[in-house]
């Protein structure tokens, strides 16, 4: 248990649903992030929150979209996603500085048909 | 190197082997270098991170080196267990994290 948790564990959707990940940690930090992982690829990074503030977001497609409410919760909100985004997110948290290591949530795998 | 690269891509030891694998990064504008270690079906778990040039740290069995200037990372594992099987990972951070695509070491 990390204390990063992430629901739904595991998602089926269309290509015309609109669906959400969500994820919320109880470990007081104030930076998280959503990375995906596709089969035989690394981690990506995809989107960074600083004190609820979007601080990157690495040349993702706009049918994903995070919100960040507070510093406990992040979402992902899907929107006419395609096959190849098919892949597990993992939610992850740190407390920024330099260096500081961040703490991963189980992950949400996603099969888009 | 543009890219975070990990050596080997796998790896199978006895138990009780010592290994070591390598993390390769770009040599500037370094900021900090992560491991981490993923066991199948939980989430990845920080073992260390570096952040000063010639940095060694430990864990247990397990420690880290780190260069900056050459850009590169050496992870040891001392009397490997089966509990160690794993793909451990590296990241460097800069502006961004980027991840390497891991080393899968399996103990048997």
């Amino acid at each position: 248990e990390t204390g990063v948790t992430q629901t739904p564990r595991h998602l089926v959707m269309g290509m015309t649903n609109k669906k959400s990940l969500k994820c919320e940690q109880h470990l007081g930090h104030n930076a998280m992030y959503w990375y995906k992982q596709s089969a035989k690829k690394p981690l990506e990074l995809m989107f960074v929150y600083n004190f609820k503030e979007q601080t990157e977001n690495n040349s993702v497609p706009s049918r994903f979209s995070p919100e960040c409410p507070n510093s406990s919760h992040l979402f992902l909100h899907l929107h006419t996603l395609q096959p190849e985004d098919s892949a597990l997110y993992l939610c992850a948290s740190s407390q920024e500085g330099q260096g500081n290591e961040q703490f991963f949530g189980p992950g949400t795998r996603l099969t888009v048909l | 190197i543009l890219n975070v690269e990990q050596s080997p891509q796998s790896l199978h030891v006895q138990e009780g082997d010592s290994t070591n694998f390598t993390c390769s990064f770009p040599s500037s504008n370094f900021y900090a270098l992560h491991w981490y270690r993923w066991e199948t079906a939980k989430s990845p778990e920080a073992l260390f991170v570096m952040t000063l040039n010639g940095d060694e740290k430990k864990k247990g069995r397990i420690s880290a080196t780190l260069n900056t200037k050459e850009g590169y990372s050496y992870l040891y594992i001392k009397g490997s267990q089966p509990e160690d099987s794993a793909t451990y990972l590296c990241a460097f951070r800069n502006n961004d994290m980027r991840f390497g695509a891991g080393t899968r070491l399996t103990v048997k």
